[in-house]
Formats: structure tokens, C-alpha cells, sequence
């Protein structure tokens, strides 16, 4: 069974900062992976659809790489903001949705 | 892009009722429509998958009898949580598989509180 695990599962940094979140499934048999936004007590945003087939997805200041046969997603964020905070959740795509464990971000004014 | 609403958007009631949770897909037409469950700082478990005029197929550990599922149409589908217990206190997830696409879009969730 698909496994997702992200790290780490809090981050707190300084508006401005660029960091990097990671996601790593155990199944690299996937066909595709979505990287989603969750404000509290609201549902999911989507945020990057990488397909298998592709190696990163740009869209603004967010950056999503695959690395299939590593079993591992980044999602890079550049220059924070403290509207980033939020949870963030990756999903490998494998016939069904396997959703990982999320990283709870805070970005400080 | 593709629009999943929930209805209600939170609901509160006694243990032993009966709770439905409608999930609409607004501008198409959903083949597939899933039910995630997410308690408190966990990710979202996906609890059934069904599809439109067919029995819904449950994931292990979920039970059928508890959670019943209706997706009579292309764009409506149900959960109903019977004989709600606090335990069943949760965040409720719908999605939906637009006409042979791989991508879900995925509704506001539901806050169910049982008392």
C-alpha cells in the first residue's frame, strides 16, 4: 500500500524566507502528483499538478520537482509571505488519492 | 475550473442520529465521486469510492452500514452517517473525477460535530 509521509510536519520562518517542503511516497508506480493548500477548517486548494511523466511544475513563487524513482516530491516556496501560512499536503496518484500527512507552515511578519 | 460544493458546511447533533452530507459537482458531470474523513492535524483517509448508479466500494476498516453512500446522479452524491456517535466527530471530504479525466476536484469539506 501507497505510504506518503512529509517532512517536517511544522516549520515556522521569518517573512521572506525561501523554503523547501518535502514529500516521499514508497510506490513509485504513480501517475501523477498534486501538491494542495488547506487553510484551517477549510477544504483543499490546489496548488501543482506534476504528471508522471514530468519532472517540476512552476506557477508564481511555487516550484513542485518529481522524482519518480527516488519516491520524493519538493514543493519550494520563494520569498514567504505571512498568506502562505498554512497546511500543505501532497497526494501521489495511483489509481486513488494517497494524501500525505501535511506540513503545518507559519510565516512571521 | 470544476466546482464541488458540500452541504451542510457544518452541522452539530445528538449521538444516535442520523446525519446526510450532500456533495454537488456544479459545472460537470462526475462519474466518480470519493469521501474522505480527516480528524483533528491528520491527513485526509479516503473512506469510499463510488460511482454514479452503482453500489459505493468501501476502503477497509470503513463501515458500509454506518456510512451510506448514494450517488444516484452525475452530479449529486451522499453520506449519510447513521446512528452518529462522537467517535464520527470529523471533517467530511468530497471529490469528484471529471468525465474520464484523472483529476479530483475536491468540495469545502463538512465539519460534523456529534455530541
Amino acid at each position: 500500500k501507497q505510504e506518503v509521509t512529509q517532512i517536517p510536519a511544522a516549520l515556522s520562518v521569518p517573512e521572506g524566507e525561501n523554503l523547501v517542503l518535502n514529500c516521499s511516497f514508497t510506490d513509485s508506480a504513480i501517475y501523477n502528483l498534486q501538491w494542495f493548500r488547506q487553510d484551517p477548517g477549510k477544504g483543499l486548494t490546489s496548488l501543482l499538478l506534476i504528471q508522471s511523466s514530468q519532472r517540476e511544475q512552476t506557477s508564481g513563487r511555487l516550484n513542485a520537482s518529481l522524482d519518480k524513482s527516488s519516491g520524493r516530491s519538493t514543493l519550494y516556496i520563494a520569498a514567504s509571505q505571512p498568506g502562505d501560512s498554512a497546511t500543505y499536503l501532497c497526494a501521489v496518484i495511483g489509481g486513488q488519492f494517497y494524501f500525505g500527512t501535511g506540513t503545518s507552515l507559519t510565516v512571521i511578519p | 475550473g470544476a466546482v464541488v460544493s458540500q452541504h451542510p458546511s457544518w452541522v452539530i447533533c445528538k449521538s444516535g442520529t442520523s446525519v446526510k452530507i450532500e456533495c454537488r459537482s456544479l459545472d460537470f458531470q462526475a462519474t466518480t465521486m470519493f469521501w474522505y474523513r480527516q480528524f483533528p492535524k491528520q491527513s485526509l483517509m479516503l473512506m469510499a469510492t463510488s460511482n454514479e448508479g452503482s453500489k459505493a466500494t468501501y476502503e477497509q476498516g470503513v463501515e458500509k452500514d454506518k456510512f451510506l453512500i448514494n450517488h444516484a446522479s452525475l452530479t449529486l452524491s451522499t453520506l449519510t452517517v447513521t446512528s452518529a456517535h462522537p467517535e464520527d466527530s470529523s471533517f467530511y471530504i468530497c471529490s469528484g473525477n471529471d468525465r474520464g479525466q484523472e483529476t479530483q476536484y475536491f468540495g469545502p469539506g463538512t465539519r460534523l460535530l456529534v455530541l
